[in-house]
């Protein structure tokens, strides 16, 4: 089974510019979790989405946001982009059923350098 | 106040011993779910082990324990028999509201295990 696949790997933006990150969750999950990592404020959550609904927010602007598909695929926006959104970008998916709903599963990141 | 605290920064062990990473949170939810997390240099998230507030045995899984001392507020990682590729950052994380809807996962700053040959 497939984990979970986030696209691109890398990317490098100039401040002021967009950016679109994409999630393709583990086959079945229903709900996928984005967070943000940087050395200074660590591993922080941004949003989570559960059937093409956004059901939790983090304490981030509104320059970030997310979206999700039929498919369980998910996407988050960065507009106007800052130097502070530098940041490894981890997007994680869960199951949502019985036990296995609690535990989160991890893609490998985007890391994003804005210039 | 800090949700989940790390006091460990770094942290060293031979092959083959065993090591404990620690982790104490606060929360005043009656339920809530403790993981751990490892994460290599490459960047991925990797789920280690699982401990709800309701369990009443200590989680493992392999090599992985999870020492639950529900009174004191701690969920320690023990990791036996110390492999060198066990070497990466280790987060304790912990998810509120397990009986709602909630998904939010708060993290710990992280302990950097080194296993030594």
């Amino acid at each position: 089974k497939a984990g979970v696949t986030q696209t691109p790997r890398y990317l490098i933006k100039t401040r002021g510019q967009q950016v679109t990150l994409s999630c393709s969750p583990i086959s079945g999950h229903r709900s996928v979790s984005w967070y943000q990592q940087t050395p200074g404020q660590g591993l922080q959550f941004l949003f989570e989405y559960f059937s093409e609904t956004q059901r939790n927010k983090g304490n981030f602007p509104g320059r970030f946001s997310g979206r999700q598909f039929s498919n369980s695929r998910s996407e988050m926006n960065v507009s106007t982009l800052e130097l502070g959104d530098s940041a490894l970008y981890l997007c994680a998916s869960s199951l949502g059923l019985g036990l296995e709903e609690n535990i989160q599963y991890f893609g490998a990141g985007t890391r994003l350098s804005v210039l | 106040a800090q949700k989940i605290t790390q006091t460990q920064p770094g942290m060293f062990v031979q092959e083959k011993e065993a090591v404990t990473l620690d982790c104490t949170y606060d929360t005043s939810d009656p339920s809530y779910g403790l993981f751990w997390y490892k994460q290599p240099s490459s960047g991925e998230m990797i789920f280690l082990i699982y401990q709800g507030s309701y369990d009443q045995q200590n989680a493992t899984e392999g090599r992985y324990s999870l020492n639950f001392q529900k009174a004191r507020k701690s969920a320690n990682l023990v990791i036996s028999a110390s492999q060198l590729g066990d070497s990466a950052m280790y987060f304790c994380a912990m998810r509120e509201g397990m009986d709602t809807g909630r998904r939010a996962l708060t993290f710990g700053s992280g302990t950097r295990l080194q296993v030594q040959p």
